[in-house]
């Protein structure tokens, strides 16, 4: 049982470039979400997904995508990295009435 | 958006002395979270809490959620080593908590020889 994985663990990407954030879920779980975290900061929300084909913006969304198109599946998009999107990227996910699970981050650089 | 006041930032302690952290919110929150992060890893649930006035414990951390639901508190009694790391408390506005988590910034622990 892997829990919440997420790919790559580190990255760099030149200004204007595109990628692509992986996470996927064992657990059969409904609710998946993306969080940045800027140092010295708590967590902040991008996107989340109630289930397979619903998603909706969190507090932070501009200049991210997301879609949903499995359970398991809920990559995130960056089309045109900027340097303020430098940042640690966590996924998540939960069942409703029960905790959170999350991965142990993505570190995303733009030079 | 929402704002999660936490407070410390950051403590400097011997081992073995108590530790006491919290947050404070202009909104009602239904559900109160404290979750540890280690260097390079993912935030770790510690402690969840349901209700106004709930005291909840795991091990030598207790956890309650204030009654005006505007706040909560984390204790570490007796502080170890492995405690060292980051606090973060986290509130839940509905139900189900199908909308996610309004995180505080943080409480660095840093535990001195």
């Amino acid at each position: 049982n892997a829990g919440v994985t997420q790919t790559p663990k580190f990255r760099i990407l030149k200004i204007g470039q595109s990628m692509t954030l992986q996470c996927t879920q064992d657990m059969n779980h409904n609710y998946m979400y993306w969080y940045r975290q800027d140092p010295g900061m708590g967590l902040k929300l991008i996107y989340y997904s109630v289930g397979a084909g619903i998603t909706d913006k969190g507090e932070v969304p501009n200049g991210y995508n997301v879609s949903r198109s499995t359970t398991e599946d809920f990559p995130l998009r960056l089309e045109l990295a900027a340097p303020s999107q430098t940042s640690v990227y966590f996924c998540a996910s939960k069942q409703q009435g029960y905790g959170y699970t999350f991965g142990s981050g993505t570190r995303l650089t733009v030079v | 958006g929402q704002q999660l006041n936490q407070s410390p930032q950051s403590m400097f302690i011997q081992e073995g002395e108590d530790v006491s952290m919290n947050c404070t919110s202009s909104s009602i929150f239904n559900t109160w979270l404290w979750y540890k992060q280690d260097p390079g890893e993912g935030p770790v649930l510690l402690i969840a809490l349901y209700k106004a006035g709930e005291l909840t414990s795991n091990g030598r951390l207790t956890a309650q959620f204030g009654i005006t639901r505007k706040d909560s508190f984390l204790n570490i009694s007796a502080s170890i080593p492995s405690d060292v790391g980051i606090y973060f408390c986290a509130g839940q506005l509905r139900g189900g908590g199908a909308d996610g988590l309004t995180f505080g910034k943080g409480t660095h622990l840093i535990i001195q020889p």
